[in-house]
Order: structure tokens, then C-alpha cells, then sequence
């Protein structure tokens, strides 16, 4: 069955310092999300991505962060500068149609120290 | 804003007991979604109910939608220990592709 992957499945990095988070959604797929997880808490939604665009993002994603897809198979989260309450687990999915099941990737751990 | 509330967060339940896990959303929403996690993973999709009255079924779980009363309900037939995991619901504003969870229904299932 196809998946999502994303790389790597655990970062740790020091406070300030950027990271880019990867991923690759399955090949015939529109939609890609970003979304992230603290640890034992509610998943919070960060972005979507079609067409190339941004489509919505959330409160969280300020411009600290960005997304990008710069290969036509790879999806990326950078977070510039990051910070304490960065730490959390990062979650990319990807679906043909929102009207369908989306795909979640195993997650990148994000540890800002 | 959409808001989504999920309830109970906890729920401990015997095998072969049936229960349902409610899910209500503030404003009016184009896609209700219903996932699976376990501990440590990523999350499962389970179900997409997109109009009023859409009911889905797999297996244990079955999931319906109702849009006027802005509830979802997730129910468990017969509980098995494999069905212990995190449940979450989550909406879609409307027209839009931002997605907000409910906190979670941590599911324990006691053989």
C-alpha cells in the first residue's frame, strides 16, 4: 500500500537554530498537511498546501514557518528560528480529494533543546 | 471559530460491551473525520462523513453525522481489546481546509 514518509524520525536541535522537516506524500495525491502534536495533547492543524499554494494556515503558522514543495514529490516544513515550544511531533498527510481518507505519515520528533 | 468537543475523554470498558463516543462542533463544518491513534504512532484514519445522516461502518466502529445538532457519534459494538487506542474527531471549516481536533477519546478495553 502506498504511504507517506517523512525524514527524519527524530531531530534534536538547539534553540534558534532552523530545521526542515521532509516529506513524501503519495505520488498522485493534491492535498499535503502539515499538522503537529504535543506530546499527549490535541493534534493542531498547521497548514495545507494545493496547487502549489498555501491554502490555509493556522495561528501557529507564523512566519517563523514556511512550506515548500520543491520537487513535485518531496513536502517541506522549515522552521526558521526554532523555540522551546517548537518541541512536538510533526505530522504530514497527503489525499487525492478532501472528500477522501488522508494519509498520515510516522511522524518527525522534534526536540528543541 | 470552530470548536470541536469530544466526550468522554476517558473511557475504560469491559470486552464485548457496546458505548459511543460523542463529538460536537460549534459552527457549521463541510467534513467530519474520525482517527485512530495508538500509542506512540501516527494517526489512522478511520471515517469521512461529508452530509446529515451519513453513517459509516468497519468492522466494530460505526460513525454518523448529524449536521443540524452539529454531532458525530463513533460507536463501538461488542469492544475487543484491539480497539484500545486514542479516538479523535475532527472538523473542516466550512469551505476551507483547515481541520480542528477534539481532544481525544483515550479508549481502554479490559479483556
Amino acid at each position: 500500500e502506498p504511504e507517506v514518509t517523512q525524514t527524519p524520525s527524530h531531530q534534536v536541535t538547539q534553540m534558534g537554530q532552523e530545521v526542515i522537516l521532509r516529506c513524501v506524500p503519495i505520488s498522485n495525491h493534491l492535498y499535503f498537511y502539515w499538522y503537529r502534536q504535543i506530546l499527549g495533547q490535541k493534534v493542531e492543524f498547521l497548514v495545507s498546501f494545493y496547487n502549489n499554494e498555501i491554502s490555509e494556515k493556522s495561528e501557529i503558522f507564523d512566519d517563523q514557518f514556511s512550506v515548500e514543495r520543491p520537487d513535485g514529490s518531496n513536502f517541506t516544513l522549515k522552521i526558521r528560528s526554532t523555540k522551546l515550544e517548537d518541541s512536538a511531533m510533526y505530522f504530514c498527510a497527503s489525499t487525492s480529494d478532501q472528500a477522501v481518507r488522508a494519509f498520515f505519515g510516522q511522524g518527525t520528533r522534534l526536540t528543541v533543546v | 471559530e470552530l470548536k470541536v468537543e469530544q466526550n468522554p475523554l476517558f473511557l475504560s470498558m469491559q470486552e464485548g460491551k457496546n458505548y459511543t463516543i460523542y463529538c460536537n462542533y460549534s459552527t457549521t463544518s463541510d467534513r467530519l473525520y474520525w482517527y485512530r491513534q495508538d500509542p506512540g504512532k501516527s494517526l489512522e484514519s478511520l471515517f469521512v462523513l461529508l452530509s446529515n445522516g451519513a453513517v459509516k461502518q468497519e468492522g466494530r466502529l460505526m460513525a454518523s453525522l448529524d449536521t443540524k445538532a452539529r454531532l458525530s457519534t463513533l460507536h463501538i459494538t461488542a469492544a475487543v481489546h484491539d480497539l484500545s487506542a486514542t479516538y479523535f474527531c475532527a472538523a473542516t471549516n466550512t469551505g476551507g481546509f483547515k481541520t480542528i481536533f477534539g481532544a481525544g477519546t483515550r479508549l481502554f478495553v479490559k479483556a
